[in-house]
């Protein structure tokens, strides 16, 4: 079916450390896949986005990297600050939609 | 702010009541989502249209419906409504090509809430 894993669903760090979390997908044709971030209350945003035709991105402090073989994809942090709190989404490609995990609560404590 | 607009804000209605949602995409964008987000939950694609036409179908009730007009502006009617239809509710708009997925912007939500 058409379903995205997220793990962990919750995720706490100490200031300065690094944060992982990991998706997988089903569906071999996916070929886009966005992280989207969303504080309390507010709009989901897109942090990072990676295409299938690459293996890594990075942007400052963040970075995906996805495994088509295995069908996962993952979003790092690092040197983590108490802005990065958030909920933070991932999402595959499915024929013309995206289908969203089910969210990771990062906390980052100072 | 991603471009994306939507009215009204917050929402209170009564059960067996209906209410529509108002979206408006980015300029240029022809493709609008709309998303449901209960309290602790992701984010449920409900349907998306491009251009006027229905593109894609997710998890949307029957008592749910959606549409996009000329100017791309869409409204998402739900009738009938039930205490579980309180939620947060989204649209999301691209550029869109045939067979290409790309970023969606979010709108900032409306929020339902059904007594």
């Amino acid at each position: 079916g058409e379903n995205v894993e997220q793990h962990p669903s919750t995720l706490s760090v100490q200031e300065g450390d690094s944060a992982v979390i990991k998706c997988t997908y089903s569906d071999s044709a996916s070929n886009y896949f966005p992280w989207y971030k969303q504080e309390l209350g507010k709009r989901p945003q897109l942090i990072i986005d990676i295409r299938s035709n690459v293996g890594e991105k990075k942007d400052q402090r963040i970075a995906v990297t996805l495994n088509k073989t295995a069908k996962h994809f993952s979003l790092h942090i690092t040197e983590t600050q108490p802005e990065d709190s958030a909920v933070y989404f991932c999402a595959a490609q499915y024929g013309n939609k995206l289908v969203f995990g089910a969210g990771t609560i990062l906390r980052v404590k100072s | 702010d991603s471009g994306v607009t939507q009215t009204p804000k917050h929402l209170i209605t009564a059960t067996g009541q209906r209410v529509t949602l108002r979206c408006s995409p980015r300029s240029g964008d022809l493709s609008v989502y709309w998303y449901q987000q209960s309290l602790d939950q992701g984010l449920q694609f409900l349907i998306q249209y491009y251009n006027g036409e229905e593109r894609a179908k997710g998890n949307i009730l029957e008592r749910f419906s959606a549409q996009q007009f000329p100017d791309l502006h869409s409204e998402l009617n739900l009738s009938s409504l039930e205490l579980g239809d309180s939620a947060l509710y989204f649209c999301a708009s691209s550029v869109e090509g045939v067979s290409r997925v790309n970023e969606q912007f979010f709108g900032p939500g409306t929020r339902l809430t059904v007594l």
